[in-house]
């Protein structure tokens, strides 16, 4: 099964839209941490928000915020007022087991992000 | 600050040849990863050093592959034998354990491989 899965390869939204970005996960852990990353046709990946599996709230770091439904094991990504430099492919990614002594990390298949004007 | 660097940005090889990637993490970070991305999908994780050592090299596809950290900050990967498979995108990351929580990994631009 795959540990990381993100059901759309491809959104189009219009700028200053909200957006959510798709992705559900699957371990047996109890202790684990959940990632998104961009990364823009440079190719660079950029860290965007992170929660952690015992986190009590969303995270949000400001216009991204993680939807996390832990029962439905989900963590989708939400981007308030969408911009052009918005446009990208967008990775999913989890770590699995605590923080130390686990640390590789297992990405989606990504959703690629085109914002229109 | 300087971020995670890697080169050469481009390699073209041919097939059966030797190559070497060469990243340099940002100052100061103990933990080094290595991931391949093939076109279309999101990185693989091959390697991860903490210090000098290789704390887990479950990604490496097989015995062609090798990496190393010899003084805890640079890193070089290595193949073998290159194969037409092995073209992708390697990407280098680093991270500061200290830190603590969350430990998000920097990434380089990462070196595209082509093996014709």
């Amino acid at each position: 099964a795959q540990k990381i899965t993100q059901t759309q390869p491809g959104m189009f939204v219009q700028e200053k839209e909200a957006v959510t970005l798709d992705c559900t996960y699957d371990t047996s852990d109890q202790s684990y941490g959940l990632f998104w990353y961009k990364q823009p046709s440079s190719g660079e990946m950029i860290f965007l928000i992170y929660q952690g599996s015992y986190d009590e709230q969303n995270a949000t770091e400001g216009r991204y915020s993680l939807n996390f439904q832990k029962a439905r094991k989900s963590a989708n990504l939400v981007i308030s007022a969408s911009q052009l430099g918005d446009s990208a492919m967008y990775f999913c990614a989890m770590r699995e087991g605590p923080n130390f002594g686990n640390e590789k990390l297992t990405f989606g298949t990504g959703t690629r992000l085109t914002i229109i004007p | 600050g300087a971020g995670v660097s890697q080169t050469p940005s481009n390699k073209v090889t041919e097939k059966g040849k030797y190559v070497e990637l060469r990243c340099d993490p940002i100052s100061g970070h103990t933990a080094l990863y290595w991931y391949r991305q093939s076109l279309g999908q999101g990185p693989e994780f091959l390697i991860y050093f903490q210090g000098t050592g290789a704390a887990d090299d479950s990604g490496l596809p097989n015995d062609r592959f090798f990496a190393v950290r010899p003084e805890g900050s640079v890193s070089t990967l290595k193949i073998q034998r290159t194969e037409r498979g092995d073209s992708a995108v390697y990407l280098c990351a680093s991270s500061n354990r200290d830190r603590g929580g969350r430990n998000e990994q920097f990434f380089g631009p990462g070196t595209r491989l082509t093996v014709l």
